[in-house]
């Protein structure tokens, strides 16, 4: 079956620092990947997604690539802020609809100033 | 984007009471709805999807007489736990989508616990 693997958290960064959070997957065919990301008090939100191989996703400075070859999806932004503080899940979506998901565990991200 | 409305946020209920949540689209007709629930410190597993109009289809380990799951219109899904007992507690999301191909939007999610 499907599965998503995500980096061990908590991170904690100080601002404008480097962020990276490694998700690796397993999963039969051609899997859409997501990255959603939870801030406190509220619901999950899509950050980004690649649909295919080679893909880059990018949304508000965040980006990741598809990579078929390592399985894997690894969130990245160059310079992080206060503000980015959440809890970040890794998903993949084997079929058709974009709805139905499997989740790495959630990596918290904790941005100090 | 689009909102997906979830109520209550916090239940606490007694042991062998049924609780029921809901899940509502509130700006667009969602085909699709999830169903999905979060152990403490442990990713999102996904419990059932439900279709507007038909029977929810659930997951491989989820007893569907004790999470009884109803969509009986497009921006309407519950959840009903019935007979709820302590081990039942954990955090219920659901989602919603507009079709296939389409990004899944989230409720801000109901923390059960049963006492």
């Amino acid at each position: 079956g499907n599965s998503v693997t995500q980096m061990e958290g908590p991170v904690t960064l100080s601002e404008e620092a480097f962020l990276t959070i490694n998700c690796t997957y397993t999963a039969t065919g051609y899997p859409s990947l997501f990255w959603y990301v939870q801030y406190p008090g509220e619901g999950l939100q899509l950050l980004l997604k690649a649909t295919k191989a080679d893909d880059k996703g990018s949304n508000k400075g965040f980006e990741a690539t598809y990579r078929k070859e390592t399985t894997s999806f690894h969130l990245e932004k160059g310079s992080v802020q206060v503000s980015d503080s959440a809890v970040y899940f890794c998903a993949l979506s084997g079929g058709t609809s974009y709805g139905k998901l499997t989740f790495g565990q959630g990596t918290i991200l904790t941005v100090h100033p | 984007g689009a909102v997906v409305s979830q109520h209550p946020s916090r239940v606490i209920c007694k042991s062998g009471t049924s609780v029921k949540i809901e899940c509502r689209s509130l700006d667009f007709q969602a085909t699709t709805m999830f169903w999905y629930r979060q152990f403490p410190k442990q990713s999102l597993m996904l419990m059932a999807t439900s279709n507007e109009g038909s029977k929810a289809t659930y997951e491989q380990g989820v007893e569907k007489d004790k999470f009884l799951i109803n969509h009986a219109s497009l921006t309407l899904s519950t959840l009903t736990v019935t007979s709820a007992h302590p081990e039942d507690s954990s955090f219920y999301i659901c989602s919603a989508t507009r079709g296939q191909n389409t990004e899944a939007f989230f409720g801000q999610g109901t923390r059960l616990t049963v006492v």
